[in-house]
């Protein structure tokens, strides 16, 4: 069964670059899936972030276009994210998750809680 | 403009059943969605995914109590014979050329 793990830093300071990996196990990130990042604010909805696909190919939400960089390790088995420039509306539980196409996200990490602040 | 709307919340007893509504904005009716439940304090989990003409496939080890239907630009999940762990937010979702969009939720309180 695959899994997904998130890690990276917990605190990113204003204006700084938030940084995160999905470690995927249980399956090739190099198989016919796109692989997504979503966030979810405290008390707040689900948003998509972006996603790539093994070749590097990737998609971005609009409104976080200009901020965002999705990557692949295929290698590593894993994907990150970088968010530059970042404020306290960035604050939010961030989860990797696998695009099975056609039918969703079918798996999903636990999520990583990161906190912009001074 | 791809768009998912879902009421905020909903309630229903213990035992009983719930339907939960996503609807599809205007042009987008013939739209696949999914469904994800999301327990307090856990990440969302995928359970189904539900076509326009309200066929649907399941994540591994959904149970039975939980089901899919659609009408038009609707779609359902059904929960019946509610349980405790089904208090939760849940989830629509679908998906366009370049673009993911999620609804934004219903909150759904076991009385």
């Amino acid at each position: 069964q695959v899994q997904l793990q998130e890690s990276g830093p917990g605190l990113v300071k204003p204006s700084g670059t938030l940084s995160l990996t999905c470690a995927v196990s249980g399956g090739s990130i190099s198989s016919s899936n796109w692989w997504s990042w979503v966030r979810q604010p405290p008390g707040k909805g689900l948003e998509w972030i972006g996603e790539i696909y093994h070749s590097g190919s990737t998609n971005y939400n609009p409104s976080l276009k200009s901020r965002v960089t999705i990557s692949v390790d295929k290698s590593k088995n894993h994907f990150s994210l970088k968010l530059r420039s970042v404020t306290a509306a960035d604050t939010a539980v961030y989860f990797c998750a696998r695009d099975l196409p056609g039918d969703g996200f079918d798996y999903w990490g636990q999520g990583t809680l990161v906190t912009v602040s001074s | 403009q791809l768009v998912l709307t879902q009421s905020p919340s909903a309630s229903a007893s213990l035992g009983a059943s719930v339907k939960l509504t996503c609807t599809l904005s205007s042009g987008h009716s013939s739209y696949a969605i999914a469904w994800h439940q999301q327990q307090p304090e856990k990440g969302p989990r995928y359970l189904m995914k539900l076509n326009s003409d309200g066929s649907h496939s399941k994540g591994d080890g959904i149970p039975d109590r939980f089901s899919g239907s659609s009408s038009g630009a609707e779609r359902y999940l059904t929960i019946s014979s509610l349980q405790s762990e089904d208090e939760a937010d849940y989830y629509c979702q679908t998906w366009s050329t370049g673009i993911q969009v999620f609804g934004g939720g219903t909150r759904l309180t076991v009385l």
